[in-house]
């Protein structure tokens, strides 16, 4: 069985500050991970993904994340937050490919001025 | 690369009627491919596994005789939601595993979703 807990449904930063997204997974067996961007009324915009590579991933728009198996963390960062980046984030975790995803309850993020 | 697209956007129907939404992979084969359904303001549910050429998986509590699953060929699946009820009514995305190519075989790639209305 499989798991992802996103902590905070809403985060809050202002336009050049650190963003940090949370999110936590459970996992029998070595997990892939994934962080996928919404935005309103469209459908899902791929982030980045771990899948037993390197740990630290660089994904698109200045996203990165981290694989902590001490921890079973996952946390989404990007250094300089920009009003574009305004969306809902959500962590999704899989156990390899070809399998389906579980995601977190999503976290919306707002960037203010 | 890596295109999904859905068709329609948005459909607004008669209570009993029957809608079907369908999901293209525009630029990759995809031998699987999923359905979702999102409330507002909460995550994706994952509703089917759809595998081409074969019957679809579907998640327990989703009834099969209500949300009609297709994968007649390697670029299309269908969901059709039979005598749709209001409480049909939601955010319906489907998503295809990447094949090979232009798409990665260890990631979903998401079609932009469709907005189901049963009146």
């Amino acid at each position: 069985a499989q798991s992802v807990t996103q902590l905070g449904s809403h985060v809050s930063v202002s336009e050049g500050a650190l963003v940090l997204l949370r999110c936590n997974y459970s996992s029998s067996v070595p997990p892939y991970l994934f962080w996928y961007v919404q935005y309103p009324n469209q459908g899902l915009q791929l982030l980045l993904k771990y899948t037993s590579a390197a740990t630290l991933v660089k994904g698109i728009n200045g996203f990165e994340a981290e694989f902590k198996k001490s921890e079973t963390s996952f946390h989404l960062t990007k250094p300089s937050a920009h009003m574009s980046d305004a969306a809902e984030y959500f962590c999704a975790v899989s156990t390899g490919t070809a399998s389906k995803l579980t995601f977190g309850t999503g976290t919306r993020l707002q960037v203010t001025l | 690369g890596a295109v999904v697209s859905q068709h329609p956007s948005r459909v607004i129907c008669k209570s009993g009627t029957s809608v079907k939404i369908e999901c293209r992979s525009l630029d990759f084969q995809a031998t699987t491919m999923f359905w979702y359904r999102q409330f507002p303001k909460q995550s994706l549910m994952l509703m089917a596994t759809s595998n081409e050429g074969s019957k679809a998986t579907y998640e327990q509590g989703v009834e099969k005789d209500k949300f009609l699953i297709n994968h007649a060929s390697l670029t299309l699946s269908t969901l059709t939601v039979t005598s749709a009820h209001p409480e049909d009514s939601s955010f319906y995305i489907c998503s295809a595993l990447g094949g090979a190519s232009r798409a990665s075989t260890d990631t979903q790639y998401f079609g932009p979703g469709t907005r189901l209305t049963v009146l």
